[in-house]
């Protein structure tokens, strides 16, 4: 099975702060690559597929990157509506979810 | 509005069976794969099915294959997840997912709000 490894596994930051995290795939994966935020008590939300392409919806703050096995998200000027969790995911070889990455308010 | 209800989930014990089941509204649920994805507590997102629109592509995560079937009614735009010989591993929350598919891309653009299994003795 393909593994993906999210860094860092939390970080903190403040409004307005860029933040990028990142996704490693075990293998190469193309670009077969979505993130999704999850927010506490909240169902998952699509952000990113593609590697790169913004779901329908999605702010332009968002923003994705990468192929083969090294990806990032990046957000560009952090809101208040961002903090939570967000998560990597494959769709190369069935669906695999990275361990996921906690954003918190410094 | 496009939305996914999921429900059914409630507290089982060890080896036993739940039937989750998921109505879908806003959308032609025939056009769509569907899938089923869980959270345990405090733990990350597993995949564990997905059905095709037609039903003739079916698969399983190996954590739950041979113990749980998923099926779809399309007449009444349903999704259900038969479990069964239920673990105390099996505990999360159930999400009823959407399978966007645009040409080899694929992602879950559609989420329910989630049901949630105990298993427990």
């Amino acid at each position: 099975d393909i593994q993906m490894t999210q860094s860092p596994s939390s970080l903190s930051a403040s409004i307005g702060d860029r933040v990028t995290i990142t996704c490693r795939a075990s293998q190469t994966i193309d670009k077969y690559l979505s993130w999704y935020q999850q927010r506490p008590g909240e169902a998952p939300r699509l952000l990113i597929y593609a590697a790169s392409t913004l779901h329908s919806g999605v702010p332009s703050r968002f923003s994705g990157s990468g192929s083969g096995t090294d990806f990032t998200l990046t957000i560009s000027s952090l809101q208040p509506e961002d903090f939570g969790t967000y998560y990597c995911q494959q769709s190369y070889s069935t669906y695999i979810f990275g361990q996921g990455t906690k954003l918190n308010i410094k | 509005q496009v939305l996914l209800v999921e429900s059914g989930g409630e507290l089982a014990k060890p080896g036993g069976s739940l039937r989750l089941t998921c109505v879908a509204s806003g959308f032609t649920f025939s056009d769509y794969y569907m899938a089923w994805i869980r959270q345990a507590p405090g733990k990350g997102l597993e995949w564990i099915s997905y059905i095709s629109n037609t039903r003739h592509t079916i698969q399983y995560a190996d954590s739950v294959k041979g113990r749980f079937t998923i099926s779809r009614n399309n007449a009444n735009n349903s999704l259900y997840l038969h479990m069964n010989t239920l673990r105390a591993d099996d505990t999360a929350i159930y999400y009823c997912v959407r399978l966007l598919i645009i040409g080899e891309q694929e992602a879950f653009d559609v989420w329910g709000q989630g049901t949630a299994v105990t298993v427990s003795a």
